[in-house]
């Protein structure tokens, strides 16, 4: 069974750069797959923010391409995103998932984490 | 952006059976076989239940369906059991985007 854990900071500052980890247990990143983050804000429920794979091929949801960068390490079998010049509306439980790109899903989730931006 | 729409609240009794849509457009929902479904107990990592419409993964009770009619997606929970009470949301690939529902808040009376 794939695990995920999102990690990083559950607060950050209006302007300021989010910046979260996913750790994956149970499987190797480098085995295949897609990888991607997606977001739940109350205002604009579920979001998918980007995907990447594991040769870091990316691919981003284009409302949020100009701020956002995602990542893959393989050594530390983690991937990770990045939003810049955050605002109030980026306040969001943060997701990270495995995504079979044959199929079009995400098939293992992570439980999420809590990020606020506030001033 | 927009996200597909699916009801607020669906209920039903142990035993009974309940439906809950996701409406789309001819853009994702429509446009292609790649809907899939999801239950959420909050706190909790979302779970797969059925993806490219129809198909559910393994380990999923086949009390869940999935169908899709034109623009619009349905997932039905036959024999509603009282772990079957949770959020439910839908998604659809869109080309170069991928959309979610606005999700439903399954109870079982």
């Amino acid at each position: 069974q794939v695990q995920l854990q999102e990690s990083g900071p559950g607060l950050v500052k209006t302007s300021e750069t989010l910046s979260l980890t996913c750790t994956v247990s149970d499987y190797s990143i480098s085995s295949g797959y897609y990888w991607s983050w997606i977001r739940q804000s109350p205002g604009k429920g579920l979001e998918w923010i980007a995907t990447i794979n594991y040769r870091g091929t990316t691919y981003y949801n284009p409302s949020l391409k100009s701020r956002v960068a995602i990542s893959v390490d393989t050594a530390k079998n983690r991937f990770s995103v990045k939003l810049t010049s955050v605002t109030a509306g980026d306040t969001a439980i943060y997701y990270c998932a495995r995504y079979l790109g044959n199929g079009f899903y995400f098939d293992f989730w992570g439980q999420g984490t809590l990020v606020t931006v506030s001033s | 952006q927009s996200a597909l729409t699916q009801p607020p609240s669906a209920s039903g009794s142990p035993g009974q059976s309940v439906t809950i849509s996701c409406t789309g457009t001819s853009n994702d929902v429509g446009g292609y076989n790649y809907v899939s479904w999801y239950q959420h107990h909050p706190g909790k990592a979302p779970k797969l239940m059925i993806y490219e419409v129809t198909k559910r993964p393994s380990g999923v009770p086949d009390r869940f369906s999935g169908s899709k009619s034109g623009n619009t997606a349905s997932l039905t929970v036959s024999g509603l059991q009282a772990e079957d009470e949770a959020d439910y949301f839908c998604s659809s690939y869109a080309g170069s985007n991928y959309f979610f529902g606005t999700g439903t808040q399954v109870t079982v009376l």
